[in-house]
């Protein structure tokens, strides 16, 4: 009973790098999305996804892609990191119909330096 | 605009006693109204779900309860113990299709002994 996988759990960039935080869900949920945690500021949404090759910009998505090749799997990938994407990152999944209880992963702390 | 705000923004309590978090929304469409506890270095899970009909919920040594007329809702913790020391969060799920969620900043929490 995994519910949501985030790996890895800490990870250090230099400025420029690129890299991919990997997130999977077992519960075959169809609502994936992704956050970062900084703070002060709460959670605020990244990208999100309804389904399988649907994906959708949140209230801050420079800087971040994201794909949906299949139910379980939401990669989120820094194209270029900068030292404000220093923060910590949830990935969160849920059903899209009747309950909207959202299902978190551990966390990904990010530093970029 | 759609806000969540909680307070206080920091509480300390002694073991055994209980306290009263505070939740007031200023969100529409509402659909229903989530408290989260998030344990530092984990990711937040959900306590509880108000509905626009209902008043008071518990879970626990955890009550909720929802004033929809004035926007309010409240997390009761009873009986406090050592593992309640967490940050709580208060969520408010618009009604619609995309699901949008409006996060408070939390409140949190220590319990002393």
């Amino acid at each position: 009973n995994a519910g949501v996988t985030q790996t890895p759990k800490f990870q250090v960039l230099k400025t420029g790098q690129s890299m991919t935080l990997q997130c999977a869900q077992d519960m075959n949920h169809e609502y994936m999305s992704w956050y970062r945690q900084d703070p002060g500021m709460g959670l605020r949404l990244i990208h999100y996804s309804v389904g399988a090759g649907i994906t959708d910009q949140g209230e801050v998505p420079n800087g971040y892609n994201v794909s949906r090749s299949t139910t379980e799997d939401f990669p989120l990938r820094l194209l270029s990191a900068a030292p404000s994407q220093t923060s910590v990152y949830f990935c969160a999944s849920s059903y899209l119909t009747g309950s909207t209880e959202a299902f978190f992963g551990q966390g990904t702390r990010l530093t970029v330096v | 605009k759609n806000q969540v705000e909680q307070s206080p923004q920091s509480l300390i309590i002694l073991e055994g006693k209980n306290c009263t978090l505070q939740c007031n929304y200023t969100v529409s469409p509402f659909s229903n109204l989530r408290w989260y506890k998030q344990d530092t270095g984990r990711g937040p899970v959900s306590l509880t779900i108000m509905t626009f009909s209902e008043n008071t919920k518990s879970n626990g040594r955890y009550t909720a309860t929802l004033d929809a007329d004035t926007k309010q809702s409240s997390l009761h913790i009873t009986a406090s113990q050592l593992s309640d020391s967490a940050s709580y969060i208060c969520v408010v799920t618009l009604a619609g299709n995309n699901r949008k969620l409006i996060w408070g900043l939390g409140t949190s929490l220590a319990v002393n002994p």
